[in-house]
This record gives structure tokens, C-alpha cells and sequence, in this order.
């Protein structure tokens, strides 16, 4: 079974509004930490937000949170007043266990487009 | 803000060849990652290092790689022969001992011809 599900291949999006990108994974541990990251055509992979398994407010970053839903085992992030800036791959990924040094694993990532 | 830094950001080689990737993970960080991203495909773990020695390695982890800490500040990855399938961006990453959050740089994208 795949460990992080990202259902949505491309997603387009209004400049200035709401969208929710996907999430879903798959873990037996109590302990673990959710992560999105964002790739823009240069290639780079840019941090965006963290979610613990324990923690129990959800995450904000600025415009981004994440919907944590922990029964669902879902991690969406939403991004608030899309702006053009934010056209890109986004992956959701997941730290299995306790150890800092333990991998993450990655979704197949969602293409946003944000549109003028 | 402190962010991690790979050098080169592209690298050619021929098939055959030894290359070295080069990072500067963030420096009060202390464990440390490598990870790739074939063309199209996800992002795959190679291997994490922590108190100079190897924690973790996938199965794409074989003796062709190869991962050091020379001094206090570079983490490098060392590829002894490479193939045409080696071709991918490579990521380094890096996280401290109570933060959790994974902070990449902005990778090598690597060619063998």
C-alpha cells in the first residue's frame, strides 16, 4: 500500500482564491510528522509547513495550513489568496517513528496552477 | 534565514566516472540526508547520516555511493562509477536534533551521458 496519497495530479486555481490540495497516508506508528513541500519549475524543493502526530492545533505558515484529520489519516494543505507565485508541484510527505533520522517518504505530488 | 546549500547546481559526467556532490547542511543541524528525484518520478531517500556514521540507506543505496562529513561543515556524496540511470536531481537535507522539520537545498541535477 502506498504510504502518502496524493489524488490529484494537476489542480487549477483562481488568482486570489481558496484551494485544498490532497493528502492521505498510511502509517501504523503513533508517532509521526506530516511535511509539505513546494517544487517550482527551478527545481528546488522549499518547505512549507509541518504537522506532529500529536500536536493538536493544525498547522499555519502564513497563507498555508494544513488539515489535519487525524482519524482520516488526511493532511491537506490549503493556500489562502492563490497568487501566480504559487504555480507549482506540491508534495505531501511523511516521518514515520521518533528519531529525527528517520526518512521521509513522498507523495507523487499535485501541479498547481494558479490562473490570472 | 540559514538554508542549505548544494554545489554544483548542474553537473554533466560521462558514464563511468566518479562524481562528488557537495552540500553545507544548515549548521546547527545534525542529522543529515540525501535523497534523489529521477525526472518525473518521486522524490526517493538514499540515506541519512547522524554522529559521523550512516543511520539509514535505501536499496538504491549501493557501493557506488558513498557519503562523508569531512569537516564540520560539508556532507558530501560520492558516486564511484556512474550509469545512465544515475541521472536525477539530488537533494541534501538537513534537520536539528528538536526541530523536526527536513529543510532542503536546492539540489544537483546530475546528467550522465
Amino acid at each position: 500500500a502506498q504510504k502518502i496519497t496524493q489524488t490529484q495530479p494537476g489542480m487549477f486555481v483562481q488568482e486570489k482564491e481558496a484551494v485544498t490540495l490532497d493528502c492521505t497516508y498510511d502509517t501504523s506508528d503513533q508517532s509521526y510528522g506530516l511535511f509539505w513541500y513546494k517544487q517550482p519549475s527551478s527545481g528546488e524543493m522549499i518547505f512549507l509547513i509541518y504537522q506532529g502526530s500529536y500536536d493538536e492545533q493544525n498547522a499555519t505558515e502564513g497563507r498555508y495550513s494544513l488539515n489535519f484529520q487525524k482519524a482520516r489519516k488526511s493532511a491537506n494543505l490549503v493556500i489562502s489568496a492563490s497568487q501566480l507565485g504559487d504555480s507549482a508541484m506540491y508534495f505531501c510527505a511523511m516521518r514515520e517513528g521518533w528519531s529525527s533520522a528517520r526518512q521521509l517518504t513522498f507523495g507523487s505530488g499535485t501541479q498547481l496552477t494558479v490562473l490570472p | 534565514e540559514p538554508e542549505v546549500t548544494q554545489t554544483p547546481s548542474h553537473q554533466v559526467t560521462q558514464m563511468g566516472q566518479e562524481v562528488i556532490l557537495r552540500c553545507v547542511p544548515i549548521s546547527n543541524h545534525l542529522y543529515f540526508y540525501w535523497y534523489r528525484q529521477i525526472l518525473g518520478q518521486k522524490v526517493e531517500f538514499l540515506v541519512s547520516f547522524y554522529n559521523n556514521e550512516i543511520s539509514e540507506k535505501s536499496e538504491i543505496f549501493d557501493d557506488q555511493f558513498s557519503v562523508e562529513r569531512p569537516d564540520g561543515s560539508n556532507f558530501t556524496l560520492k558516486i564511484r562509477s556512474t550509469k545512465l540511470e544515475d541521472s536525477a536531481m539530488y537533494f541534501c537535507a538537513s534537520s536539528g536534533q528538536d526541530n523536526e522539520k527536513l529543510f532542503f537545498g536546492s539540489g544537483t541535477q546530475l546528467s550522465v551521458l
